[in-house]
């Protein structure tokens, strides 16, 4: 079953820019693209973006997610606070029909 | 809004069965949709369980396939999960979700904890 890599840990002052990327293969990533979840410790995840890059109503504008070749990306700006939490990636593996979260990106807002 | 509940014991015993329910409010989940059930062990990431299509169909996490049943019963707007066989390493938070091109709306989760 193939994974999604992401780094463990990012850390960024506040009010700056991160970008956290999320590597899959051809099969996932490539064609189906990723969704992005934000949990915050002891809550339920809360979707960011969806397989096609749209944010749900209500998500920041800060929020953007972009996909270049077998890599996602999630790229927050104008880093606050409350941005601190884990940040999951997900996607749909269409050939076994599963789906595959990455292992989760730590931000840490300074 | 969609807003999902999941209910069921916190307490299972080693080798014995795991259910838990996802009460669906504010859509009816024979009229589309993925649902979709996730777990979280204590301190680590999320893992995929398995996916029900409202027409009833099942995807299921091959790691987890040969324990594991989703089911609808849209009379109720509920869906449930059994998991066979458990032992610790099932102890978890389990979350159901509506899936909609991601995990789009989520319940509050339920911890499980398998110990005798």
């Amino acid at each position: 079953q193939a994974g999604l890599t992401q780094p463990p840990s990012v850390s960024k002052g506040l009010r700056q820019t991160a970008t956290l990327t999320c590597t899959g293969n051809s099969n996932i990533v490539g064609n189906q693209g990723a969704a992005w979840l934000q949990q915050h410790q002891g809550h339920p995840p809360k979707l960011l973006s969806n397989r096609n890059n749209n944010r749900p109503s209500g998500i920041s504008e800060r929020f953007s997610a972009s996909r270049a070749g077998n890599t996602a990306s999630l790229t927050i700006t104008g880093l606050q606070p409350e941005d601190e939490a884990d940040y999951y990636c997900s996607a749909w593996d269409s050939s076994l029909r599963v789906w595959v979260f990455g292992g989760g990106t730590k931000l840490t807002v300074l | 809004q969609v807003q999902l509940q999941e209910s069921g014991p916190g307490l299972v015993k080693p080798t014995e069965t795991l259910s838990l329910t996802c009460t669906v409010s504010g859509y009816s989940i024979s009229s589309g949709y993925y649902w979709g059930w996730i777990r979280q062990p204590p301190g680590k990431g999320l893992e995929w369980i398995g996916t029900i299509y409202h027409s009833g169909s099942t995807d299921y996490n091959p790691s987890l396939k040969s324990r594991v049943t989703i089911s609808l019963d849209t009379s109720k707007n509920q869906f449930s999960l059994i998991l066979n066989s458990v032992t610790a390493a099932d102890t978890a938070v389990y979350y159901c979700a509506r899936e909609d091109w991601g995990f789009s709306d989520w319940g509050q989760g339920t911890l499980v904890t398998v110990s005798s």
